[in-house]
This record gives structure tokens, C-alpha cells and sequence, in this order.
């Protein structure tokens, strides 16, 4: 079965500090991934996905960004962090084809 | 881009009533639109889907309605409880793979 591992839990970062989020997948070979931002008591904006190694698209301009090293790896970086960068992220994956996401269990980011 | 418009964005009901929740998007080449529920601190999971080829599904108290036509689709939940409380998400996406959400509706099923 495949899952998705997503870390770390929680992260507190102080600003203008770098950051490093990663996603891994296993149970299945060249997924569809998507990283998602959740701001407190808002709704899901996608920043990224991407449907191949070295494929991304950016859906939203900001100081993030996102790269596939590997078909079932996708990291989030940002060179500086602002606070407006808090945020629950959350990774997921699919199939190729019109099937659902899956989920990881998310970060929790406060920029301090 | 896609974009995704959710109403209520709040929806109180009384236990045992019907909610509804209504999207809609603007792409009209998306052909896949997932509901989510997301429980507090936890990560969304689907409940429904339905894709183009279809105007509606069902599943149990569950339903999902899609005009293609007019570009909306909606969620209905019949006899609602307790535990159905939650924030519920609608989604689409198109044939590049971008899945986009929409704001949320917090719903709350009062006792």
C-alpha cells in the first residue's frame, strides 16, 4: 500500500532563517505531488506540484520554492523566511489520471 | 489558473437536518472535483468525488451534484450529526494535474 511521510511535525524558525521541508512517498512510482499551505482558519492554497522528477510549476509568487530530486521526493526551501510564512504545510500525492490526493500529516511552521 | 469559489464559508444546522455546501470553479477543461473533510489539527481525507462524465453520486448520507454547464457542483449531507462537524473543502482539477481548493466551510451540527 502506499503512504506518505511528511516532516517534521511542527517547526519554529526564527526570521530570515532558511527552511527545509520534505516529502517522501513510497508504495508507488511516478506520482503526481503538490505542496499546500494552510494559514490558520483559512482555506488550501497550492504552491507547487509537480508531475515528474525536475517538473515543477509554481501556482503562487513567493520567497518558496520547490524541487523533485527524486520521483517520490518533493521539498519545500525557502532561502529566508518572513513571518507571513506560518502556515500549516501540507504535502500529497496521486495518481496519474483523475484520482484523489492523499495527504500527509502536515507541518506546522511559526516564523518567529 | 483554476479558480475555486466555496459558499457558505460558516454553516450551522441542527442535528438530524440537511447542509449543503456549493462550489464553483472556472476552468472548464476540469474534469475531477474531490471533497474533503479536515478535522481540527488533522489533514483533509476524501469523502466524495465525482468526475465529468457524471452529474451525480451518492454515497450513503453523502451525495455530490456536478452541472458542467453551469460550472458548480455541490455537497449535500442528509441527517447530519454530531460528528459531521468539521471544515469541508471542494476541489477541482484539470488536465494539467493542478488541484485546486476552495476556502472552506466550517460546519457545525448543533445537538
Amino acid at each position: 500500500s502506499q503512504t506518505i511521510h511528511q516532516w517534521p511535525a511542527t517547526l519554529v524558525q526564527p526570521v530570515g532563517s532558511p527552511l527545509s521541508l520534505e516529502c517522501t512517498v513510497e508504495g508507488t512510482s511516478n506520482p503526481n505531488l503538490y505542496w499546500y499551505r494552510q494559514a490558520a482558519g483559512r482555506g488550501l492554497q497550492l504552491l507547487f506540484y509537480s508531475v515528474g522528477i525536475g517538473q515543477i510549476s509554481s501556482e503562487v509568487p513567493q520567497n518558496l520554492s520547490a524541487s523533485r530530486p527524486q520521483d517520490r521526493q518533493f521539498i519545500l526551501s525557502s532561502k529566508k523566511l518572513l513571518l507571513s510564512d506560518s502556515g500549516f504545510y501540507l504535502c500529497a500525492w496521486s495518481l496519474k489520471g483523475v484520482t484523489e490526493a492523499f495527504f500527509g500529516q502536515g507541518t506546522r511552521l511559526t516564523v518567529v | 489558473g483554476e479558480n475555486v469559489e466555496q459558499h457558505p464559508s460558516t454553516l450551522s444546522v441542527q442535528e438530524g437536518d440537511s447542509a449543503v455546501i456549493k462550489c464553483t470553479y472556472s476552468d472548464s477543461a476540469s474534469n475531477y472535483f474531490p471533497w474533503y473533510k479536515q478535522e481540527l489539527g488533522k489533514r483533509p481525507q476524501l469523502i466524495i468525488d465525482i468526475r465529468s462524465n457524471v452529474g451525480e453520486k451518492k454515497d450513503q448520507r453523502i451525495a455530490v451534484t456536478l452541472n458542467k454547464t453551469a460550472k458548480h457542483f455541490s455537497l449535500h449531507i442528509t441527517e447530519t450529526q454530531p460528528e459531521d462537524s468539521a471544515v469541508y473543502f471542494c476541489a477541482a482539477r484539470n488536465s494539467g494535474y493542478a488541484l485546486n481548493f476552495g476556502k472552506g466551510t466550517s460546519l457545525l451540527v448543533t445537538p
